[in-house]
Parts: C-alpha cells; structure tokens; sequence
C-alpha cells in the first residue's frame, strides 16, 4: 500500500533553533517528493522537489535531503523563525499515475516560540 | 511562482442548501485542476481531477452528484457542493498544474483554501 509517514507528529522549537522533520515512503514506483509548508487556514506551499536522481535540495533555511534505497527524506530548518509555525507535509508522486496521483502525509505541525 | 486563487476562502451555509466554490489560476492556463479536502489534523484527499472540456474524474467514494465540478474554461474551475450537510464542513483545496514545468516534477500549485461550515 502506497504511504507517507511523517515523525515527529508535532514540535515545539525555540526561535533561533534548528530542527530536522523525517518522512518515510512506501510509495512505488517512485516519481518525485515534495516539501510543503502549509499555514493554518491556507493551502500548502511548495518548499522542495526531488526526484530520485536528486539527494539533496535547499530553499533559503530549508533543506531536504532525499534517500532513494531507504525511502527516507528529511526537511531541515536553520535559525528557525516565528514564521515558520506551520505544518510542514511531505508529498510522494506515484510514477505513471494519472497527474493528481499524490499521496500525502499527515504533517508535522511545528510551532516556534519566542 | 504561478498563482492560484479560490473564492470564497470561507463559507457558512444552512443544511440542505448548495455552495459553489471557485478555483482560477491567476496567471496561467490549467487545462487540469485538482480539487481535495481535507479534515482538521488530516491529509489532503483528492476528492477529483477536473479536466477542461470534459467530464471530471472522481476518486472512489466520492459522490459525482453531490460534488458537482465544471471546469469551463483554462483559468477556472468550480466545486458545487450540492444539498449539504454538516458532514460536508471540511477545507476544500484546489490545485493547478502550471504548463511547461518538466514533467518529471510535475508541479503543482495550491490555492489558498475554502473553509465550508454547514449547520
């Protein structure tokens, strides 16, 4: 069964601080995996996407790092900022599936504090 | 970035009656949208793919007469939530494929949301 699994489930943070947000795939065939972010009330913006010749793929303070043979990724922050409160998805494209063909994780929800 | 837009971004309604919510790519033609809900601490969940000029495809479970989608022109489609009722209070996002983005990334662009209250 297709899947995207993401840990931890929520995260507090200090402003200032970094932190590292894991995803596990089972999805196959595999075509690319993408990092939203996405506020509360609004609809997710694109971070990061990778196929699987990509391992790795920064965006300003985000980083995401993509391991094929593992199905593992991960989205890094640097010097996190109050902003970046929000849920932060991981999105696995089925290769050869029709164009909306998207399997979702739950998200992570961070918050920062000050 | 490409720009997607929905209309309204809130919506409160009695039970029973019908909501159109509409979906248009600002500054792009989208010949496909996709059209998702998604339930407070859940994924997304695309609900159908929304095909200009022609007929939508449902995912399974997802009732074509109730969920009516018209996708009438490249820049706007619309989601009418026919006789709803309070289990149909959900967010229902949209998405648009920009054209010439390399197919092996397929991106897609999300709208801002519709939150649906039905009473």
């Amino acid at each position: 069964k297709n899947q995207v699994e993401q840990s931890p489930q929520s995260l507090i943070i200090l402003e200032g601080k970094n932190c590292t947000l894991q995803c596990n795939y089972t999805v196959s065939p595999f075509s690319n995996l993408r990092w939203y972010k996405q506020d509360t009330g609004r609809g997710p913006v694109s971070l990061t996407i990778m196929t699987f010749s990509e391992n790795t793929k920064s965006n300003g303070r985000y980083t995401a790092t993509l391991d094929a043979d593992t199905k593992q990724s991960s989205l890094h922050i640097t010097a996190s900022q109050l902003s970046d409160s929000a849920s932060y998805i991981c999105v696995v494209r089925h290769y050869g599936g029709s164009q909306g063909n998207l399997i979702f994780g739950k998200g992570t929800k961070l918050s920062v504090k000050p | 970035g490409a720009v997607v837009s929905q209309h309204p971004s809130r919506v409160i309604c009695k039970s029973g009656t019908s909501v159109k919510i509409e979906c248009r790519s600002l500054d792009f033609q989208a010949t496909t949208m996709f059209w998702y809900r998604q339930f407070p601490k859940q994924s997304l969940m695309l609900m159908a793919t929304s095909n200009e000029g022609s007929k939508a495809t449902y995912e399974q479970g997802v009732e074509k007469d109730k969920f009516l989608i018209n996708h009438a022109s490249l820049t706007l489609s619309t989601l009418t939530v026919t006789s709803a009722h309070p289990e149909d209070s959900s967010f229902y996002i949209c998405s648009a494929r920009e054209p010439g983005t390399p197919s092996s990334y397929n991106e897609q662009f999300f709208g801002p949301g519709t939150r649906l209250t039905v009473l």
